[in-house]
């Protein structure tokens, strides 16, 4: 089963308003979950690193105002998209580690949440 | 810069046939190279990784990939497809970082198979 949630799978919003996707470790404690933006027919293209009970950090060109990420508990980070508007429209995904992250770390993937701005 | 490189954007293949999907990788470091596959509505799943060691590895459904250091490649390979092989796929580096460590994916490749 899936060790990684996220939530919701879809959600389509008006142009303005404000989005927040859910992702959460559902059998062990995340540290660290990192957020990935997926345009259609491309890659995942990581957007910034969640950080548990610190700031996260953002890739460059990433606007820090416009997706703000919060990382409040061990197994919940949230990704907000402020004023949304058509050109945020995009799938989202998130990841996790099961502890640090290094190259032999088993990291699960979310389902995604696919994002639609009006 | 560093970076992973897949050529091909889009694949289509007979099923039965065998199927190869090219990935390239730039990354002064020792090299993690990974294999993720992305069906419909779901999410990544891993095929199959490299770390060191023999530099053909096996993966889940059949799939195998090359490790080749002086073409700074990680190709994958499938000696015959089936219609349920019909899904993106990804090449990744994982890049050890002062900023942080961090997975690179490439650009993907969809690949469609034929009846």
């Amino acid at each position: 089963g899936a060790v990684v949630s996220q939530h919701p799978s879809w959600v389509i919003c008006k142009s303005g308003t404000s989005v927040k996707i859910e992702c959460r470790s559902l059998d062990f404690q995340a540290t660290t979950m990192f957020w990935y933006r997926q345009f259609p027919k491309q890659s995942l293209m990581l957007m910034a690193t969640s950080n548990e009970g610190s700031k996260a950090t953002y890739e460059q060109g990433v606007e820090k105002d416009k997706f703000l990420i919060n990382h409040a508990s061990l197994t919940l980070s949230t990704l907000t998209v402020t004023s949304a508007h058509p050109e945020d429209s995009s799938f989202y995904i998130c990841s996790a580690p099961k502890g640090a992250l290094y190259y032999n770390s088993p990291l699960h993937f979310g389902n995604g949440t696919r994002l639609t701005v009006t | 810069a560093q970076s992973v490189t897949q050529p091909d954007i889009h694949i289509t293949v007979s099923e039965g046939a065998s199927l190869e999907l090219r990935c390239n990788y730039s990354y002064g470091a020792t090299p993690y190279l990974f294999w993720y596959v992305q069906s419909p509505g779901q999410g990544l799943q891993l095929l199959l990784k490299y770390f060191s060691g023999d530099t053909l590895v096996q993966g889940i459904k059949g799939f195998e990939a090359e490790f080749k250091r002086s073409q700074s490649s990680f190709n994958l390979r499938k000696p015959s497809v089936h219609w349920s092989d019909a899904a993106e796929y990804f090449c990744a580096v994982f890049m050890i970082k002062a900023a942080g460590n961090k997975l690179t994916f490439g650009g993907g490749t969809r690949v469609l198979v034929k009846p």
